[in-house]
């Protein structure tokens, strides 16, 4: 499977706790986007890397998120002291900055923060 | 205003019938235009990307007016298969980031 995917697919957590989620995109693709999406809503953007380089960050995303993507390939986003308004899918993309910049997504991390 | 407006539905169709969805954008800065699906509790999957001449991929085509900054889908002969979330989706250049509409369900029965 040559996708976007995701680990962990669920993760259940208590209100406090540090969590990180993994991300590695399409092969080729040197852009990669995070978003968040709660029920009942669209995905919203959270941040956006081309190769390593971070290079836009929503401002849903409070000083407790963080994300790197070090090397270029993977990418990581981390939430401190997690909140109960953290529960929500995150979801990765990716894109080759081609093609009308398509978009393809991962399966997503549900987190249910307790 | 929300970035991009859709209706959010359900749309409950029979097999068979042609249902539209709309959709409209407020940024006229926008640059690409997309329609992804999204079934219960999975990843939004691109449909089709929308060009600015209409494009039709089977049964399903898409319109872009962006003097109206609007946008459309259109599926002909609705499968039971077609039942899931319809989003509409804007990229709003720069860093391409995708605004998305919060989704018009569709429902196809028996």
């Amino acid at each position: 499977d040559t996708g976007v995917s995701q680990d962990p697919r669920h993760k259940i957590t208590k209100r406090g706790q540090n969590v990180t989620f993994r991300c590695d995109p399409i092969s080729e693709h040197n852009r990669l986007y995070w978003y968040r999406q709660t029920l009942g809503q669209g995905p919203e953007f959270l941040t956006y890397f081309q190769n390593e380089a971070q290079l836009e960050k929503s401002r849903l995303l409070s000083d407790r998120f963080s994300a790197e993507r070090p090397k270029g390939s993977f990418s990581t986003l981390e939430i401190q002291r997690t909140e109960q308004g953290d529960s929500a899918m995150y979801l990765c993309a990716s894109s080759s900055g081609q093609i009308s910049y398509e978009q393809y997504f991962g399966p997503g991390t549900r987190l249910t923060v307790t | 205003r929300k970035e991009v407006e859709q209706d959010p539905g359900p749309f409950n169709v029979p097999e068979g019938a042609t249902v539209a969805f709309n959709c409209t954008y407020s940024n006229s800065a926008s640059q690409s235009f997309f329609w992804y699906r999204q079934d219960c509790r999975k990843e939004p999957k691109l449909l089709m990307s929308v060009y600015s001449s209409g494009n039709e991929d089977g049964r399903f085509t898409a319109q872009l007016n962006r003097a109206s900054q609007y946008i459309s889908l259109l599926i002909r002969d609705s499968k039971l298969s077609d039942s899931a979330t319809y989003l509409c989706v804007v990229n709003e250049g720069g860093f391409q980031k995708l605004v998305f509409g919060t989704g018009t369900r569709l429902l196809v029965s028996p």
